[in-house]
């Protein structure tokens, strides 16, 4: 078993529908980060967080530290937030999740 | 102020061979870290370096190497290179070790 699960590894939506990506971890963290990447590579950190919740524009992110759980949310999603969302557990070295690939058509 | 900056972007060696990989973090950072990156096993951390020091290090074979110098730029080698070493390498520079991390754009190592 991963140390990190995502899912779903895939989710397509409609522009405007709300989206919510989960990722679970095994392994005790200093912190939990949520990533962003678009074809061709490059990598956008969008959160770390190492309790409850965070929010950036459209972005949401939530974590249980007890339940080893969190949440990245989209609102309002839009065709220019397909991209490959990736968790990763903070164990003084980064452990990824597998990604989720996400499709917004318009 | 600029970002991450990876050299080179793309490359093409041959098993056997060896290569080296920059990395200039965003100034005044001074932690950087490695990844590789393949579709077979996702995103892997490979090592961070911080004032010149490796401080941790992935599950990778003593092939791969890198180093640190005291302007924090780092640098990453690959010794003896195997076909299953093709892959995007990914560098990620922050403040200090276990701060938010900025990632350069990759290079992306096709060995043949």
């Amino acid at each position: 078993k991963n140390e990190v699960e995502q899912s779903p590894q895939n989710l397509t939506a409609q522009e405007g529908e709300f989206i919510t990506i989960n990722c679970s971890y095994s392994v005790g963290i200093s912190a939990l980060h949520w990533l962003q990447q678009h074809p061709g590579g490059g990598i956008v950190s969008l959160f770390m967080l190492s309790s409850g919740k965070k929010k950036h524009g459209r972005l949401i992110a939530t974590i249980n530290i007890q339940e080893k759980h969190s949440s990245l949310h989209i609102t309002a999603s839009h065709p220019r937030d397909s991209a490959v969302y990736i968790c990763a557990a903070d164990t003084d070295k980064l452990i990824f999740g597998t990604g989720t690939r996400l499709q917004v058509f318009p | 102020k600029a970002g991450v900056t990876q050299t080179p972007r793309y490359l093409i060696k041959t098993r056997g061979q060896q290569v080296t990989l920059s990395c200039s973090p965003i100034s005044g950072h001074r932690s950087v870290s490695w990844y590789q990156q393949t579709p077979g096993q996702g995103l892997q951390f490979l090592f961070e370096y911080f004032s010149e020091t490796q401080r941790n290090k992935g599950n990778f074979p003593g092939r791969f190497s890198g180093r640190q110098f005291s302007n924090s730029r780092s640098e990453m080698n690959v010794s003896t290179l195997e076909l299953g070493d093709s892959a995007l390498y990914l560098c990620a520079s922050s403040l200090l070790p276990g701060s938010e991390q900025y990632f350069g754009p990759g290079t992306r190592l096709t060995v043949t």
